[in-house]
């Protein structure tokens, strides 16, 4: 099957650089895309990665590595309003998203 | 302003009871998903569309059914055969087209039975 593994929490301090990542274990995703979702919301869109590498969105970094099924979001100058739970999801094609299981930022003062 | 709705935000039921939980979106997008999020968990897909009358089972799908007679609508029926259907579920579009696949996410109803 397609599974997406995060780890369950991460907890930093304002300002601090913080990175979460997410192992695959499947070879059929075409990209990795990142999600936003605070409590109680909706999820947004942070960035996609459809080739190796790293891409930069200002503060937030997105990588992928398809021969490691590997990626990781980098954050960086951490603010309170980041405290979020952010998942990855590889693309499968056909306009289909697998989501992970999802990490909760947890940024304190 | 462009966007998705779902409606209602909470929503309750008995135990037995149908309930269609709605999505309009004016986005213009061809493609609606449905997701099915547990407390602290990822978001699981239950249908999808690509296309007006067109729809796909996602990986979650018994219990529920879904329509697609419009492009702007993609309403969710959780029938009385979904064994646990207390959840918050997302209703999202995407363009199809575009490079990044993005889906835009509705704000969610939370469906409590009781």
């Amino acid at each position: 099957g397609q599974s997406l593994e995060q780890p369950s929490e991460v907890t930093a301090v304002e300002g601090a650089i913080v990175q979460i990542n997410c192992t695959y274990q499947t070879s059929g995703f075409y990209g990795l895309s990142w999600y936003q979702q605070h409590d109680g919301g909706a999820p947004t869109f942070l960035s996609y990665n459809a080739l190796d590498g790293l891409e930069e969105t200002g503060r937030f970094s997105s990588f992928l590595s398809r021969s490691d099924s590997y990626g990781y979001l980098l954050l960086q100058e951490l603010q309170m309003k980041d405290s979020a739970s952010y998942f990855c999801a590889g693309y499968t094609g056909f306009q289909k998203l697998v989501f992970g299981t999802g990490t909760r930022l947890l940024v304190s003062p | 302003d462009g966007g998705i709705t779902q409606s209602p935000k909470y929503l309750f039921r008995k135990e037995g009871q149908n309930v269609t939980l709605s999505c309009e979106q004016n986005l213009n997008h061809d493609a609606m998903y449905w997701y099915r999020q547990d407390p602290g968990q990822g978001l699981r897909l239950i249908y999808y569309s690509q296309i007006v009358n067109d729809f796909q089972k996602g990986d979650i799908a018994e219990g529920y059914s879904v329509s697609r007679e419009k492009k702007e609508s993609f309403p969710l029926t959780v029938t009385s055969a979904q064994k646990n259907p207390t959840a918050f579920y997302l209703c999202a579009s995407s363009e199809g087209t575009s490079g990044n696949n993005e889906q835009f996410f509705g704000p969610g109803t939370r469906l409590t039975v009781l």
